[in-house]
C-alpha cells in the first residue's frame, strides 16, 4: 500500500497571501495524484488531476506541481472561499490512498 | 445535471448488516467506474472500493475485504455496498463518487462527483 504523507497538518495563512501544501508518496505515483478540498459539512470537490492539471471550474489560483514522490499545491491569493480541508491522494495503484488532510485557516 | 444520491445509512449493532445505495442521474451511468469512500468522524477521507464500469472488477481496501461488496445495477443507474459483519471502526459517513474521464478518454480512477453521502453507526 503506497503512504501519503501531507504536511503541514494545519496552515495558518492571512487572507490574499499563498499558501503552499505538500505531499509526499512513500513511492513513485509518477503523476496519478489528486488534490480535493473539502468544507465542513460538505463532500469533497476535485480541484487537481495528474498532479497539474485543474478540473473544470477550478480557477487559476489554484495550481499543482511534482511527479514521483513530492507534490505541491499552491493556493495563489487566498480567499475567504479558501480556507478548507485539502487532501492529496495517489491513483497509481490500487489500493487508493489519501493523505492525512492540511487544515488552511484564517490567520 | 450529474447528481448522486446516497441512502441506505443508519445506526446498527457490531456484527450486523446493511446495504448502501447510490443512485446516479444525469450521466451514462454505464460508462463509468464507480467508488465508495468513507470519513470517520472527524478524520479524513478513506478509500473503501471501486468497481469497474461493467462490473467485470472490483478493489477492496484490506480492513474490509471479505465483509463488504461492491456491486452495480446498471439497468436502475444504481451503485450498492452490501456491509457485512459491521465494526465499530467501520462509523462514518459512506459517500460513492465517480471515476473521471478526461476530453481525451483517459480514465483518471480519481473522483470528479461526490454524493452528499450517507451515515452509518456501528454500535450497541
Amino acid at each position: 500500500e503506497i503512504m501519503m504523507t501531507q504536511s503541514p497538518a494545519t496552515l495558518s495563512v492571512s487572507p490574499g497571501e499563498r499558501a503552499t501544501l505538500s505531499c509526499r508518496a512513500s513511492q513513485s505515483v509518477s503523476n496519478n495524484l489528486a488534490w480535493y478540498q473539502q468544507k465542513p459539512g460538505q463532500a469533497p470537490r476535485l480541484l487537481i488531476y495528474g498532479a497539474s492539471t485543474r478540473a473544470t471550474g477550478i480557477p487559476a489560483s489554484f495550481s499543482g506541481s511534482g511527479s514521483g514522490t513530492e507534490f505541491t499545491l499552491t493556493i495563489d491569493s487566498l480567499q475567504s472561499e479558501d480556507f478548507a480541508v485539502y487532501y492529496c491522494q495517489q491513483y497509481y495503484n490500487w489500493p487508493l490512498t489519501f493523505g492525512g488532510g492540511t487544515k488552511v485557516e484564517i490567520k | 445535471q450529474v447528481q448522486l444520491v446516497e441512502s441506505g445509512g443508519g445506526v446498527v449493532q457490531p456484527g450486523g448488516s446493511l446495504r448502501l445505495s447510490c443512485a446516479a442521474s444525469g450521466f451514462t451511468f454505464s460508462n463509468y467506474g464507480m467508488h465508495w469512500v468513507r470519513q470517520a468522524p472527524g478524520k479524513g477521507l478513506e478509500w473503501v472500493a471501486f468497481i469497474r464500469y461493467d462490473g467485470s472488477d472490483e478493489y477492496y481496501t484490506d480492513s474490509v475485504k471479505g465483509r463488504f461488496t461492491i456491486s452495480r445495477d446498471n439497468s436502475r443507474n444504481t451503485l450498492y455496498l452490501q456491509m457485512n459483519t459491521l465494526r465499530p471502526e467501520d462509523t462514518a459517513v459512506y459517500y460513492c463518487a465517480k471515476v473521471f474521464i478526461t476530453i481525451f478518454g483517459v480514465v483518471i480512477y480519481g473522483m470528479d462527483v461526490w454524493g452528499q453521502g450517507t451515515t452509518v453507526t456501528v454500535s450497541s
